[in-house]
C-alpha cells in the first residue's frame, strides 16, 4: 500500500518567514501533485511534478521532486498571510492518495 | 484550467432522510470521477471511484449500501447518503480527471453535510 507521510501537520509562523513543508513515501510515485485548500472549500491545484529531480517555481513557493520520486518538497520564502491554508501533497494518477496535510498560519 | 461543480453547497437533513449529491464536470468528459470525505482540519479519504457505465469501486470499510454512486453522463456523478445519521456529517468532495498525459485532478468546491 502507498502511503505518504507529510510534515508538519501544523505550522505557525509570522509574516516574512521562510517554511518547508515535505512529503515522504518509501514508494515511487510516476507524479506528485500539491494542493491548497481553504476552509469550506475544495482544494486547488498548485503544481504537479513528475520527473525526478523536478523543480517548479509559483512566485514564492518552490517545489521540488526528489531525485528518485518517493518525496516532495515545497518551500515558502517571505510567507504572506494570504498563504494561510492547507496544503496537501497528493501521489498518483486517477486515484489519488493524499498525505495528512499541513495547517499553515500565517500571522501579520 | 477543468471546472468541476457541485451541488448542493451545503445542506441539512434529518437523521433517517436520504441526501443526494452532484458532481458535474463543466468543460470536459470524465469516465472516472473521485469521491472524498473530509473531516475537519484533516486530510481527504477517498471513498470510492465512480465509473460511466460501470459499478463504484469502494474503498475498504465504505459501505456502498449506505453510500450509493451512480454515474450518469460523461459528465455527472451522484453521491446518494442513505439513511443518513449525525456521524455522516461532513464534508464531501469530488473530483474528475482532466484527461492527457499528467490525468491532472480537479476537485469540486465540495458539499457540507449536516445531519440533525
Amino acid at each position: 500500500t502507498q502511503l505518504l507521510e507529510q510534515s508538519p501537520q501544523f505550522l505557525s509562523i509570522q509574516e516574512g518567514e521562510n517554511l518547508t513543508v515535505y512529503c515522504n513515501s518509501s514508494s515511487v510515485f510516476s507524479s506528485l501533485q500539491w494542493y491548497r485548500q481553504e476552509p469550506g472549500e475544495g482544494p486547488v491545484l498548485l503544481v504537479t511534478v513528475v520527473t525526478g529531480g523536478e523543480v517548479k517555481k509559483l512566485k514564492r513557493l518552490t517545489f521540488q521532486f526528489g531525485d528518485a520520486r518517493k518525496d516532495s518538497s515545497l518551500h515558502i520564502t517571505a510567507a504572506q498571510p494570504g498563504d494561510t491554508g492547507l496544503y496537501l501533497c497528493a501521489g498518483g494518477r486517477g486515484k489519488l492518495i493524499f498525505g495528512q496535510g499541513t495547517e499553515l498560519s500565517v500571522k501579520p | 484550467g477543468a471546472v468541476v461543480s457541485q451541488h448542493p453547497s451545503r445542506v441539512i437533513c434529518k437523521s433517517g432522510t436520504s441526501v443526494k449529491i452532484e458532481c458535474r464536470s463543466l468543460d470536459f468528459q470524465a469516465t472516472t470521477m473521485f469521491w472524498y470525505r473530509q473531516f475537519p482540519k484533516k486530510s481527504l479519504m477517498l471513498m470510492a471511484t465512480s465509473n460511466e457505465g460501470s459499478k463504484a469501486t469502494y474503498e475498504q470499510g465504505v459501505e456502498k449500501d449506505k453510500f450509493l454512486i451512480n454515474h450518469a453522463s460523461l459528465t455527472l456523478s451522484t453521491l446518494t447518503v442513505t439513511s443518513a445519521h449525525p456521524e455522516d456529517s461532513s464534508f464531501y468532495i469530488c473530483s474528475a480527471p482532466s484527461g492527457g498525459f499528467q490525468e491532472t485532478q480537479y476537485f469540486g468546491p465540495g458539499t457540507r453535510l449536516l445531519v440533525l
